[in-house]
């Protein structure tokens, strides 16, 4: 198996531009999560789904995030617009269930750059 | 509020020691304990799971400890390396809901 796969791995835009992050889960994981990094406030969980439904969404910072999966293979985080401060490393992870076995397999991160 | 504490200095050991890292929390029960290392621009990778009523886990040269009274985490690497030298995170699970909560992480240097 190949991993979580994200794309682009490095990401520079200018402020007020939209912004996608896209995500390949493991396959046959029933989770998926966002999560975005920086010094300031470590690894923080954005939103999470189970079996392509949004179950959390607290952590996604205002209006200006959204996320979607439309099927089990795929996911998208959408900024628009962008702006500065939300530059950040963004890494999506999967897990194959919850009942006694919560590992999450996290893929290499995008590294978003606002200017 | 539900807070995770972990050393924010960074750790610092000769090779072949022991490393000793802490997780600290309050105002949580959760079910799972877990740790993960993550290495410079790379996605944490997954380590040791621990569960509430588990005191101790060990794997290798790993080994976690949970004790629910403390609300506190330690693992230790035996016999480290240089190897080991990456950020170290430990994570909360809250109940079943696949849903974790993460520390800052703990930078360990293992010098040669």
């Amino acid at each position: 198996d190949a991993g979580v796969i994200q794309s682009p791995r490095h990401e520079v835009t200018e402020m007020g531009q939209e912004v996608t992050l896209r995500c390949k889960p493991i396959s046959g994981h029933d989770y998926l999560f966002w999560y975005r990094q920086t010094m300031m406030r470590g690894l923080e969980l954005l939103i999470y789904f189970n079996n392509n439904v949004p179950i959390d969404d607290s952590g996604m910072p205002e209006d200006r995030f959204s996320a979607k999966m439309p099927n089990a293979s795929f996911s998208t985080l959408k900024i628009q617009p962008s702006e500065p401060r939300d530059s950040a490393v963004y890494f999506c992870a999967s897990s194959p269930g919850t009942e006694l076995y919560n590992e999450q397999f996290f893929g290499p991160g995008t590294r978003l750059t606002v200017l | 509020s539900q807070k995770i504490e972990q050393n924010s200095e960074a750790l610092n050991i000769q090779e072949g020691k022991t490393a000793t890292l802490t997780c600290n929390y309050t105002n949580y029960s959760p079910a799972y304990l877990q740790w993960y290392r993550q290495d410079p621009g790379r996605g944490p990778v997954f380590l040791l799971l621990i569960r509430e009523n588990e005191k101790e886990k060990r794997k290798e040269r790993l080994k976690v400890t949970f004790d629910t009274t403390l609300k506190q985490s330690l693992f230790h690497i035996t016999a480290s390396q240089p190897a080991d030298s990456a950020t170290y995170l430990c994570a909360l699970d809250l109940g079943n809901t696949g849903k974790l909560i993460f520390g800052q992480g703990t930078t360990l240097q293992v010098k040669p």
